[in-house]
């Protein structure tokens, strides 16, 4: 199954209120990062944390790591209709070559 | 300027055609990725290249065929199309072979098998 599996699949909110999307996976990682996909466009990047790294900050995100329960999780805070887009964690792995595996994604809908 | 540009955007094709999609990257990076998104948003790799070199084959059917002429450039070439091939596919490039590097994404190309 896949490495990063994204809670929960879809949410909906209203605008000014609070996003929280987390993301699981199976094996040890360096590194974990969120990226965000709007409606027919490729993947932007969000934010990296790295293993020794609990918590970060950029903007209105914050990110938190917990390795031992190999779990994260994405806030946006005080949300905007244009913060509607599906967002993605992605683990990275070594394959004889370093890849990027995603999960399937949390779908947000922020309401005016 | 683009960062990663792919075309064409939407391809429309009978099955059993063969197909191109271009990638191309203007950021100067070494590392380039072929992935492919379903219709559930399942976003899984393909392939990945570095430095022209093929670093990465997830057990693609072979149908599928990656060429890189420089390292600015990720053509995929796919033969003999399936309805299944039905999906969005994704180029991407970042800087280093590195877990700890940006991926930077093109604009996707929608392929549909009829």
């Amino acid at each position: 199954s896949q490495q990063g599996e994204e809670d929960p699949q879809a949410l909906s909110i209203q605008e000014g209120e609070n996003a929280t999307m987390n993301c699981s996976y199976k094996t040890s990682i360096n590194n974990l990062q969120w990226y965000r996909q709007n409606s027919g466009r490729g993947l932007v990047h969000l934010i990296l944390i790295r293993s020794n790294e609990r918590e970060k900050h950029s903007g209105r995100l914050r990110v938190t790591l917990d390795t031992s329960k190999k779990s994260s999780s994405l806030l946006i805070t005080a949300s905007r209709a244009a913060d509607t887009a599906s967002y993605f964690c992605a683990t990275d792995a070594w394959t004889g070559g370093f890849k990027t595996i995603f999960g399937a994604g949390t779908r947000l809908f922020v309401k005016a | 300027d683009t960062a990663v540009s792919q075309t064409p955007k939407y391809l429309v094709t009978q099955m059993g055609n063969d197909k191109s999609i271009k990638c191309e990257q203007n950021l100067g990076h070494d590392t380039m990725y072929w992935y492919k998104q379903d219709s559930k948003k399942f976003l899984k790799i393909m392939f990945s290249y570095n430095n022209k070199e093929l670093i990465i084959n997830e057990t693609v059917p072979n149908r599928f065929s990656p060429k890189s002429p420089d390292k600015a450039h990720l053509n995929l070439h796919i033969n003999s199309l399936e309805l299944g091939d039905s999906a969005v596919y994704f180029c991407a490039s970042s800087q280093q072979d590195r877990g700890d590097t940006e991926a930077f994404f093109g604009q996707g190309t929608r392929l549909t098998v009829v």
